[in-house]
């Protein structure tokens, strides 16, 4: 079953704020990644985490694996009207080879 | 343009009617699976693919079978659909097994009756 807690599920922010989300889970997870799904389409990826303690950028992106390995953050700075979407989590078990999702937090940004 | 491409995007059928949905990339990679995305539980993983003729249930198998018989294809069955496997479905892929970056299809919106 589910074993990622994304929080929140979603949000509704003005266009220049800072957006903040985040998995976590009681199991130890090897890899975290970011995806970003807009409507009608497949997710697409945003940012892979490979090491715990990693943190790593992509543009106004920032993402960080926890030291536990249990957990990871997402955060966006400077909201623009294109940022808005699903987003989810994802990782990949420690001993495992099938990839689970979070439920995914919905990102609103008002002009 | 590499992609992974799926049909169909649409589909709506009848308890019991047997189903393929099928899931094409081009872009050699090793690493195969499919997805259902139901609202509030985000995607979970129905089967995955290593390589070819290797296949392994994900998460949420039950009432769905797959094959691998070439590297770019990789289908997905419902022998008996049933009104619970109303949702949509995502094929995804990745170079490796152990590269989780993983590209997906546009999805398809199955409704069953």
């Amino acid at each position: 079953g589910q074993q990622l807690n994304q929080s929140p599920q979603s949000m509704f922010i003005q266009e220049g704020e800072d957006v903040s989300m985040n998995c976590t889970s009681s199991s130890i997870f090897n890899t975290w990644l970011w995806y970003k799904q807009d409507p009608g389409e497949g997710p697409v990826l945003l940012i892979a985490l490979y090491k715990a303690g990693e943190l790593t950028s992509n543009g106004r992106l920032t993402a960080q694996f926890g030291i536990t390995r249990k957990d990871s953050f997402l955060n966006i700075s400077a909201s623009i009207p294109s940022d808005v979407g699903i987003y989810f989590c994802a990782g990949q078990l420690e001993g495992a080879n099938d990839m689970r999702f979070g439920a995914g937090t919905r990102l609103t940004v008002k002009p | 343009e590499a992609q992974v491409t799926q049909n169909p995007r649409y589909l709506i059928t009848v308890t019991g009617k047997k189903l393929t949905v099928t899931c094409s990339q081009n872009m050699n990679h090793e690493y195969m699976s499919w997805y259902r995305q139901d609202p509030g539980l985000g995607l979970r993983q129905i089967y995955y693919s290593m390589n070819v003729e290797v296949t392994d249930k994900g998460d949420v198998p039950e009432g769905y079978k797959v094959s691998r018989k070439e590297k770019r294809n990789f289908p997905l069955i419902l022998e008996s659909p049933s009104p619970n496997q109303t949702s949509l479905y995502f094929c995804a892929s990745s170079l490796f097994p152990s590269s989780y970056e993983q590209y997906f299809g546009p999805g398809t919106r199955l409704t069953v009756t």
